[in-house]
C-alpha cells in the first residue's frame, strides 16, 4: 500500500539555520505530494504541494521538489525563524485512487533564538 | 471566508460513554473528510463524504463509529460506546471539488480523551 516516511524528530535548530526534513514515499501509482504544518494550538495548514515529477512547491521560504527517481519530497528552508516552530507532515494522495491523504508521522521542529 | 470548524475542541469521557463530534466545512465544499491521530502515530484517514454520500469509509475502525452528513452540509462523527483506544485528535477537512490535486483544508481538531 501507499506510505510516507519522514525523518524522525524532534529537530532543534538555531534561528537562521538551514532546515531539511526528509520525506520519501511508496505509492503504487503516481501521487500528488504535500507538506502540511501544524503550529502550536492550531489545525493543519497546507504549506506547499507538487502534483507531478520535477515540480517545485514553495511557500513562506520553504521549498520541496517532487523527485520521482528517488521517490522523495524533502522540505527545505534556507534560514529558519522562531515562528517556524511547528510540526511538519509530509503526505500524498494517489492519482486515480482514493482521495484520502496518507501522512507521515510528523516532524516537530523547534527553532531557538 | 470562514474555515473549517469543529466542535467541541476537547472532550473527556469515560469508557462506555457516547461522544458526538461535529464538523462544519467551508461553505460550498462538497467534499468532507474525517481523519484521526492516535498518540504517537500517523494521522489516519477515516472516511470521505461527497455531499451527503459516503464515498469511501475504508478507514473506519469498527462499527462503534458512525458518521453522518445529512443535507450535505455539516457532519457528525459518533463514537458509541467509546473505548480507551479511541483517544486521540479527530480532524475534519473539506475540499471544493475533490481529486488528487485538490487542497484539503483542515479544522483545528477535536481532542478526545477516553478514561
Amino acid at each position: 500500500g501507499n506510505s510516507v516516511t519522514q525523518m524522525e524528530g524532534p529537530v532543534t535548530l538555531s534561528e537562521e539555520a538551514f532546515l531539511t526534513i526528509n520525506c520519501t514515499y511508496t505509492a503504487t501509482g503516481y501521487p500528488s505530494l504535500f507538506w502540511y504544518v501544524q503550529y502550536p494550538g492550531e489545525g493543519l495548514q497546507l504549506l506547499l504541494k507538487a502534483t507531478k515529477a520535477d515540480d517545485k512547491g514553495s511557500n513562506k521560504g520553504f521549498e520541496a521538489t517532487y523527485r520521482k527517481e528517488t521517490t522523495s519530497f524533502h522540505l527545505e528552508k534556507g534560514s529558519v525563524q522562531v515562528s517556524d516552530s511547528a510540526v511538519y507532515f509530509c503526505a500524498l494522495i494517489e492519482r486515480g485512487g482514493s482521495e484520502k491523504l496518507v501522512f507521515g508521522k510528523g516532524t516537530k521542529l523547534t527553532v531557538n533564538p | 471566508e470562514a474555515g473549517v470548524t469543529q466542535f467541541p475542541s476537547h472532550s473527556v469521557i469515560e469508557k462506555g460513554q457516547t461522544v458526538t463530534l461535529r464538523c462544519d466545512p467551508i461553505s460550498g465544499h462538497d467534499n468532507l473528510y474525517w481523519y484521526r491521530r492516535v498518540m504517537g502515530k500517523e494521522i489516519k484517514f477515516l472516511l470521505h463524504f461527497v455531499k451527503e454520500s459516503k464515498q469511501d469509509e475504508s478507514g473506519m475502525p469498527n462499527n462503534r463509529f458512525l458518521a453522518e452528513r445529512t443535507g450535505g452540509t455539516y457532519s457528525t462523527l459518533k463514537v458509541q460506546p467509546a473505548e480507551l483506544e479511541d483517544s486521540g485528535v479527530y480532524f475534519c477537512a473539506s475540499s471544493l471539488s475533490g481529486g488528487y490535486q485538490e487542497t484539503q483544508y483542515f479544522g483545528p481538531g477535536t481532542r478526545l480523551l477516553v478514561l
